[in-house]
């Protein structure tokens, strides 16, 4: 099945920008999404579709995908963006086609 | 507004059987489909499988499959997760997640989430 790899940690002072990679074989040619879990939070989505943003998301949160590696920016950021981030793609063809990547923990110093 | 009402935090002895279940309101519950996602302690995300409420189809990640049971019953907007006898492995925070017809689409809206735990 299709695999994602996420750096485990990350970390940026505040008022700087975050850059989370999500890598997958050819992943440019996929659609991802990307969710923040805060701590004892549930999952919320950020980013889907590469680059869309949902509804009460601010614009600081950015994503793009090309090749095998598809990127997650968060820019001037805040300690409550501090949380797990988890990018996420469907696999067609796949008999586990809802994959996640292992998560990401965003640490702001 | 979209929500997803997910059932308490339960305490179970292996071997028990368990149904959890998660109510969508503020949208037409049969035009969704339903994930369930299983989040281990300290661990990142799972899919095990989803159902469309609309028609029940339903499907389970290889790893799920035959471990639990998905089901809906529409005329009250519910989804359901099933096991029939834990271990002490499913102990877990479960999510419900919502996610449009298209195959690309994301999960949208989430549950809060319920915490299994299974100890003897």
């Amino acid at each position: 099945s299709y695999v994602l790899t996420q750096p485990p940690s990350v970390s940026v002072a505040p008022g700087k920008t975050a850059r989370i990679t999500c890598g997958g074989n050819n992943i440019g040619s996929k659609s991802v999404h990307w969710y923040q879990q805060r701590p004892g939070q549930a999952p919320v989505l950020v980013i889907y579709s590469d680059n869309d943003r949902p509804s009460g998301i601010p614009e600081r949160f950015s994503g793009s995908n090309s090749g095998n590696t598809a990127t997650l920016t968060i820019s001037r950021v805040e300690a409550g963006d501090e949380a797990d981030f988890y990018c996420q793609v469907w696999d067609s063809g796949s008999d586990h086609p809802w994959v996640f990547g292992g998560g990401t923990k965003l640490t702001v110093l | 507004e979209v929500q997803l009402v997910q059932s308490g935090a339960e305490m179970k002895k292996p071997g028990e059987s368990l149904k959890i279940s998660c109510k969508g309101s503020g949208y037409s519950f049969i035009h969704y489909w339903i994930g369930w996602v299983r989040q281990m302690p300290g661990k990142g995300l799972e899919w095990m499988g989803i159902i469309f409420p609309g028609d029940s189809n339903t499907k389970y990640s290889p790893s799920f499959q035959g471990q639990v049971t998905i089901s809906a019953d529409k005329s009250i907007n519910t989804a359901y997760l099933q096991w029939s006898g834990l271990k002490t492995s499913d102990t877990a925070i479960y999510y419900c997640a919502r996610r449009d017809t298209s195959h690309w689409a994301p999960f949208d809206y989430w549950g809060q989430g319920t915490l299994v735990t299974v100890s003897s």
